[in-house]
């Protein structure tokens, strides 16, 4: 199984200010992904970072708002930009597994607060 | 579209009882996962169920798929304090994305 570490575990920031989160793996991936959920809610997919190309976004969810990097294949940041209260929420990273990749393990996720 | 709905949201039991969690999705995929989330922490997996027919059990926990009803269930058996958490089954689309029930918030009282 992956061992997928996030940093800041949580935050409280003012609106208008910018967080940037990372995710550490402690293997190669190709791809992570980054989840917001929001509270009581469920999972929704931000975007899938490839290494070496540009983030895939998803419906809903656009690069000025949340700028993601992938230097390399265990590294990833997401940074929330121009925060609103609404953007409090837990981010998750999170990498397939396994000999077929067919498990996802998260990382501990980033409770962000924004006031 | 894939869709995943699972049922009950929300199921409060005591102890010692036996229940069952329902994921139902709308189109055909190869991969079924259960997750369990804890209040403030982050998703840990329990299951990947990748044919049907499959069955897998861990604990008191058991998971089963049958991909012609496009149904997966979570049977809890004899259930204790500890398991009290909220199960989210998700399921794999073309694009290998996960595509998310909402959650079933299940308390066990003692």
């Amino acid at each position: 199984s992956a061992v997928i570490s996030q940093k800041p575990s949580r935050d409280i920031c003012q609106r208008g200010t910018s967080l940037t989160i990372q995710c550490q793996v402690d293997s190669q991936v190709t791809m992570m992904f980054w989840y917001r959920q929001q509270p009581g809610q469920s999972l929704t997919l931000i975007a899938t970072a490839n290494q070496g190309s540009e983030a895939t976004y998803e419906s809903g969810f656009v690069i000025d708002k949340f700028p993601i990097s992938r230097p390399n294949l265990t590294f990833s940041t997401l940074t929330v930009s121009n925060m609103s209260p609404e953007d409090s929420s837990i981010y998750l990273c999170s990498v397939p597994s396994g000999q077929r990749q067919e498990t996802q393990y998260f990382g501990p996720g980033t409770r962000l607060l924004v006031l | 579209e894939l869709k995943v709905e699972q049922n009950p949201l929300f199921l409060s039991m005591q102890e010692g009882k036996n229940y069952t969690i329902y994921c139902n999705y709308s189109t055909t995929s190869d991969r079924l996962y259960w997750y369990r989330q804890d209040p403030g922490k982050s998703l840990e997996s329990l299951f990947v169920l990748l044919s049907n027919g499959a069955v897998k059990q861990e604990g008191r926990l058991m998971a089963s798929l049958d991909t012609k009803a496009r149904l997966s269930t979570l049977h809890i058996t004899a259930a204790v304090h500890d398991l009290s958490a909220t199960y989210f089954c998700a399921v794999i689309d073309s694009n290998y994305q996960l595509i998310w029930g909402a959650g079933t918030k299940l308390i066990i009282k003692p």
